[in-house]
C-alpha cells in the first residue's frame, strides 16, 4: 500500500464544475503540498499546509491531521486547470526537513 | 528572478553509459533536492544535499551519486545506466532542511532517455 493515495486518478469535468481530488496518508507529517504538473514537466506548488485550510483564488486547501487527509477544491473549473494535480507530504525526520513523498497525482481534464 | 534552472532540458543516452544532470537553485536558497519521476507515477526522492553534503537518501542504488557546489548549484550523476532509469529528472530548492517553511520550487526537469 502507497504511504500517499490519491483520488480520483483521472477526473474529467465541464467548464465551470466544483472539483475534489482527495490524498490520504499513512505516515506522520510535518506538512502537506498540493502541486500541478503541466504536460511539460514543470511542477508549481500550489499550497503548503500543516493544519486548517487555504485559499488562493479558486483553489480551496484543507487539510484533516487526525483523518491524515487533505482535498484540493477548484471552483468554477476552467481548461487552463487541466493538469496533474500531485500531493505530497513532508515527512516528520528528528526535526529537520524529511523527505517528500508524492502521490501518483490525478489527472484533471476540463472541458469547454 | 530566476527560479530553478535544470540542463539539459532533453537527452538520450545508451545503456551503460554515464549522464550529468545539472540544477541551479532559486535565488536564496541553499538546499537542493533531486527526485526521480517514471512516467505515469509521483516523483521519488533521491536525495538532498546542503551545504555541499549529501543529508537525506531515498531508497536508491550508489549508480546515483551527486554533488553540491560552494554556489549552492548541485549536479546529479548516474553511472551504469539502465533502460528503467529513463524518466524525468526534477530538481527542487528549498531554503535551510532545518525550516519546514515555505514553498517548494521545482525545476522544469531533465528528461533522460536510456536505450
Amino acid at each position: 500500500k502507497n504511504e500517499v493515495e490519491q483520488s480520483p486518478q483521472n477526473l474529467t469535468a465541464q467548464e465551470g464544475e466544483f472539483i475534489t481530488i482527495n490524498c490520504s496518508y499513512s505516515v506522520g507529517i510535518s506538512a502537506l503540498h498540493w502541486l500541478q504538473q503541466h504536460p511539460g514537466g514543470g511542477i508549481v506548488s500550489l499550497f503548503m499546509l500543516s493544519s486548517g485550510k487555504k485559499k488562493h483564488g479558486r483553489l480551496i486547501a484543507t487539510i484533516n491531521i487526525q483523518e491524515k487527509h487533505s482535498s484540493l477544491h477548484i471552483t468554477a473549473s476552467h481548461p487552463r486547470d487541466s493538469a496533474v494535480y500531485i500531493c505530497a507530504v513532508r515527512m516528520n525526520y528528528g526535526g529537520s526537513q524529511g523527505n517528500l513523498i508524492f502521490g501518483k497525482g490525478t489527472k484533471l481534464s476540463v472541458k469547454p | 528572478d530566476a527560479g530553478v534552472t535544470q540542463s539539459p532540458t532533453h537527452l538520450i543516452k545508451t545503456r551503460g553509459q554515464q549522464v550529468t544532470l545539472r540544477c541551479s537553485p532559486k535565488s536564496g536558497h541553499d538546499t537542493v533536492s533531486w527526485y526521480q519521476q517514471a512516467l505515469g507515477q509521483g516523483p521519488q526522492f533521491i536525495f538532498q544535499y546542503y551545504e555541499e553534503e549529501e543529508r537525506q537518501r531515498g531508497n536508491f542504488p550508489d549508480r546515483f551519486s551527486g554533488h553540491q557546489f560552494p554556489n549552492y548549484s548541485s549536479e546529479l550523476n548516474v553511472n551504469a545506466l539502465l533502460l528503467g532509469d529513463s524518466a524525468l529528472y526534477l530538481c527542487a530548492s528549498s531554503l535551510v532542511p532545518g525550516a519546514n517553511t515555505g514553498e517548494l520550487f521545482f525545476g522544469e526537469g531533465s528528461r533522460l532517455t536510456v536505450l
